[in-house]
């Protein structure tokens, strides 16, 4: 039951890069969503998905553009990546809007 | 500006005796409570949640208890064990459903 599964688990890029983090559920799920996660910030909404076919900013959105590709898949696309997008990013879905599933998270690292 | 504030960032314990986490927020329209907790290398997972109509919601060795009047909510853990070790986000939810995480607390549960 693989649940929520995001790659790469690990990235280094340099500034200026791009790259796109890949995420799908396997649930069912209407809702998913991207989070960044830095040292004593929480966890903070960078864009979410309540359907197939919609997309809506969060708290952080600057910076990212994100594709739903269809109801498992949801990425998020760093155009050209700086040091301030370095981060753990987690992808979530969700049939009920307040309980999230998360998958395993993504080191980034912009050098 | 944090809307849910965890000013403790950790916590000691020893096994056997209670954990006690704590959670602040500022919005009046939260109406959804919740609590993830989160080992390393893994994504968060949903834990306990609360309602904004109840004050106490169990669910076995842990118990979350809400003051509405002084907006603040808490977890406890009875009796801690090791493997309660990990970091906890305290969560609230508005009526679009949008989650604000706090900066979580790291307990470590000792022998």
């Amino acid at each position: 039951n693989a649940g929520v599964t995001q790659t790469p688990k690990f990235q280094v890029l340099k500034t200026g890069q791009s790259m796109t983090l890949q995420c799908a559920q396997d649930m069912n799920h209407n809702s998913m969503y991207w989070y960044r996660q830095d040292p004593g910030m929480g966890l903070r909404l960078i864009y979410y998905s309540a359907s197939e076919g919609t997309t809506d900013k969060g708290e952080v959105p600057n910076g990212y553009n994100v594709s739903r590709l269809n109801k498992r898949e949801f990425s998020l696309r760093l155009e050209s990546a700086a040091p301030s997008q370095t981060s753990v990013y987690f992808c979530a879905s969700s049939e009920r809007v307040e309980k999230l599933f998360f998958g395993s998270g993504t080191q980034l690292s912009v050098l | 500006d944090q809307q849910v504030k965890q000013n403790s960032p950790s916590l000691s314990v020893q096994e056997g005796r209670i954990s006690i986490l704590n959670c602040d927020y500022t919005n009046s329209m939260f109406d959804y409570f919740l609590w993830y907790k989160k080992y390393p290398a893994e994504g968060p997972t949903f834990l306990i949640s609360i309602s904004s109509i109840k004050d106490k919601n169990e669910d076995g060795r842990f118990t979350v208890f809400l003051n509405k009047s002084a907006k603040h909510l808490s977890l406890h853990i009875v009796p801690s064990q090791p493997g309660d070790s990990a970091v906890y986000f305290c969560a609230a939810s508005d009526s679009w459903g949008k989650l604000q995480f706090g900066a979580g607390t790291q307990v470590v549960v000792t022998p």
